[in-house]
């Protein structure tokens, strides 16, 4: 079967454009969870859904970070306008209960 | 809030153990360990249940001390592809665990030499 995927793998992009980051997760999974990973802050979880809606966004760091999961095998990660301080790599991880599958992850960079 | 891992780092030889302790100001339900590799994804390891019930591997073993909120995972005659950054994630007994929302520690860096 396969993984989690994530595309891009690698994005990089200049200030104040927009980014959108995509997730297919495992089928038959129905939460999908998007983290972010930093040196600094190391991996912080930013919203999670299950079933398609968002439970908790409380990790979205501002405004500009959205995430839609419009159906099961599909969901989006938007940074609009994007900084140079959202340059990280961006996880995401499905599952059905527990544990937790992680995807290759996006490496952002934002000049 | 975050759990906290101990050490921060552990450097080996092949062959020799290694522990990581991962302690929670929470109560826990369970506690997750992962394994990352560089410019690779986590991998899950394992899961320490409430009530005892562990899984994993066999050489990788870990324990989970519910009163003190702490889990260990112990590594035993390390070898080289042991190397990498081993994550706790851990899921309070109050709220979220229908949903699996673990909260990750800091990481700990496991370097293994020949």
């Amino acid at each position: 079967d396969a993984g989690v995927i994530q595309s891009p793998r690698h994005e990089v992009t200049e200030m104040g454009q927009e980014v959108t980051l995509r997730c297919k997760p495992i089928s038959g999974h129905n939460s999908l969870f998007w983290y972010r990973q930093t040196m600094m802050r190391g991996l912080e979880l930013l919203i999670y859904f299950n079933n398609n809606v968002p439970i908790d966004d409380s990790g979205m760091p501002e405004d500009r970070f959205s995430a839609k999961m419009p159906n099961a095998s599909f969901s989006t990660l938007k940074i609009q306008p994007s900084e140079p301080r959202d340059s990280a790599v961006y996880f995401c991880a499905s599952s059905s209960g527990t544990p937790q599958y992680f995807g290759p992850g996006t490496r952002l960079t934002v000049l | 809030q975050q759990p906290v891992q101990s050490p921060q780092a552990v450097i080996l030889r092949e062959g020799e153990d290694a522990v990581i302790n991962c302690s929670s100001s929470k109560a826990l339900y369970s506690v997750h360990w992962y394994r990352q590799k560089h410019g690779e994804a986590p991998v899950f390891l394992m899961i320490l249940l409430k009530g005892g019930e562990q899984k994993g591997h066999e050489k990788i073993s870990a324990s989970f001390n519910e009163k003190k909120q702490q889990s260990s995972l112990y590594l035993t005659a390390s070898q080289l592809s042991y190397s990498g950054t081993y994550f706790c994630g851990t899921l309070p007994l109050a709220g979220g665990t229908s949903y699996g929302k673990l909260t990750f520690g800091q990481g700990t860096i496991l370097t293994v030499h020949p």
